[in-house]
């Protein structure tokens, strides 16, 4: 079954603490995305990697890291720094210069 | 800034009618354009794409024109179904030389089907 998958599908947080939201994919695709999507909005770019050990900025990065070790993973931290974290992530991935595919989504909410 | 955005907030859709979802764009350097659906709660799913080259493109159901010219595209959805019943977005694709492509997304439509 191939495809992004997204884990966990629902994450509770304390404030103060950090957590890591998972995105794995088996497409073979070189680049990666973070998203964040407020009820009732479209989405906005946090991060985005085109290749393995290199990703960048996008929209509204302050407040989340990433990181991409392998091909397949790139996961998002929500630090502490994130004063608005509560949101409905979404993970997408693409061949270069081509359509991206998303995943099912997290839905953090801050406890 | 450069922007993507949507005309109607809230479509309600006779079921068996035609829908036409509008976006427009203000990026004149796009050369790509993608409509997703997203079903409540959700990872939004590709639906159809164009690109600059072209001025219209048709899938299972559905068509996509674009309209450089007043930079607008729609969508439209024949014989509208209750699992059409969702929120579309529009998005504008453009490559950024040696870090990729990116997309801009619209706020996005609610389409309700009636039965």
């Amino acid at each position: 079954d191939g495809g992004i998958t997204q884990s966990p599908k629902y994450l509770f947080r304390k404030e103060g603490q950090n957590v890591t939201l998972s995105c794995e994919q088996n497409l073979n695709h070189d680049a990666m995305y973070w998203y964040r999507q407020d009820p009732g909005q479209g989405l906005r770019l946090i991060y985005y990697s085109q290749i393995v050990n290199d990703f960048q900025k996008g929209d509204i990065a302050e407040g989340y890291s990433v990181s991409r070790e392998k091909k397949e993973s790139f996961p998002l931290t929500v630090t502490s720094a994130q004063k608005n974290p509560t949101a409905f992530y979404l993970c997408a991935s693409s061949g270069s210069f081509d359509t991206q595919y998303f995943g099912p989504g997290t839905r953090l909410t801050v406890l | 800034g450069e922007s993507v955005g949507l005309h109607l907030p809230t479509l309600s859709v006779q079921e068996g009618d035609n829908s036409i979802i509008n976006c427009a764009y203000s990026n004149s350097a796009s050369d790509y354009f993608i409509w997703y659906k997203q079903e409540s709660g959700k990872g939004p799913q590709f639906i159809i794409d164009i690109r600059s080259n072209m001025d219209k493109r048709q899938g299972q159901r559905v068509t996509v024109l674009l309209n450089k010219t007043v930079k607008h595209l729609s969508l439209q959805i024949a014989a509208t179904q209750p699992g059409d019943s969702a929120v579309y977005f529009c998005a504008e694709n453009w490559a950024i030389k040696a870090a990729g492509n990116k997309l801009t997304f619209g706020g996005g439509t609610r389409v309700l089907v009636k039965p």
